[in-house]
């Protein structure tokens, strides 16, 4: 069965450090991958995604992603926290043309001053 | 344009109670899925509409949930009787035909006591 994995529930950076979230999923077949974050009261929004191409893909807010197809990976990646940055992110698959998706448990990403 | 919309963003019943959540997809999305999430676990794929028709609908827990998109528009997902285990976070997607970005809802919390 197809899943996916984030692991720690909560990380905890520094303001102006790197912010490492980690995605891994199981299936011999590539599938398309995203991230998506959580604010507050509002819904998910896409930060990044890859489908094809080049396996390192920039989002939005500075964040970025790199596909590692050896490692089943597709962790997340900051340069520098900021503030802002503090929600809940979540890495999803698809396999299925984007009409199913399978999310990983969530990494609450708090920032300190 | 007015984002996918979510009715109520707060549901608290008692277990046995029926309940009733709506979702206002994007206008001109034909594409409409509920997800799930459960106390910190991962969001749940529940069901697919395209247009009127359910396209997938593996990811219903059981009988007592109830989708429907009458008219291709909006939709509703009855829970009928609550289970305390039916307490989680609701969440409703769209997108158009032919793939492209999903975009999310803020939830539904439904607490079941």
């Amino acid at each position: 069965a197809q899943s996916v994995t984030q692991l720690g529930s909560h990380v905890s950076v520094s303001e102006g450090a790197l912010v490492l979230l980690r995605c891994n999923y199981s299936s011999s077949v590539p599938p398309y991958l995203f991230w998506y974050v959580q604010y507050p009261n509002q819904g998910l929004q896409l930060l990044l995604k890859y489908t094809t191409g080049a396996t390192l893909v920039k989002g939005i807010n500075g964040f970025e992603a790199e596909f590692k197809k050896s490692e089943t990976s597709f962790h997340l990646t900051k340069p520098s926290a900021h503030m802002s940055d503090a929600a809940e992110y979540f890495c999803a698959v698809s396999w299925s043309n984007f009409n199913k998706f399978y999310f990983g448990s969530g990494t609450k990403l708090n920032v300190k001053p | 344009e007015a984002g996918v919309t979510q009715f109520p963003s707060h549901s608290v019943i008692e277990k046995g109670q029926t309940v009733t959540l709506r979702c206002d997809p994007i206008s001109g999305h034909d594409n409409l899925y509920w997800y799930r999430r459960v106390m910190g676990k991962e969001i749940k794929f529940l069901l697919h509409f395209v247009k009127e028709s359910k396209q997938d609908e593996s990811g219903m827990p059981n009988n007592r949930f109830l989708a429907e998109r009458t008219g291709g528009t909006y939709s509703t997902l009855k829970v009928q009787p609550a289970e305390l285990e039916d307490s989680g976070v609701y969440f409703c997607a769209s997108s158009q035909l032919g793939g492209g970005d999903y975009t999310f809802g803020s939830g539904t919390r439904l607490t079941v006591v």
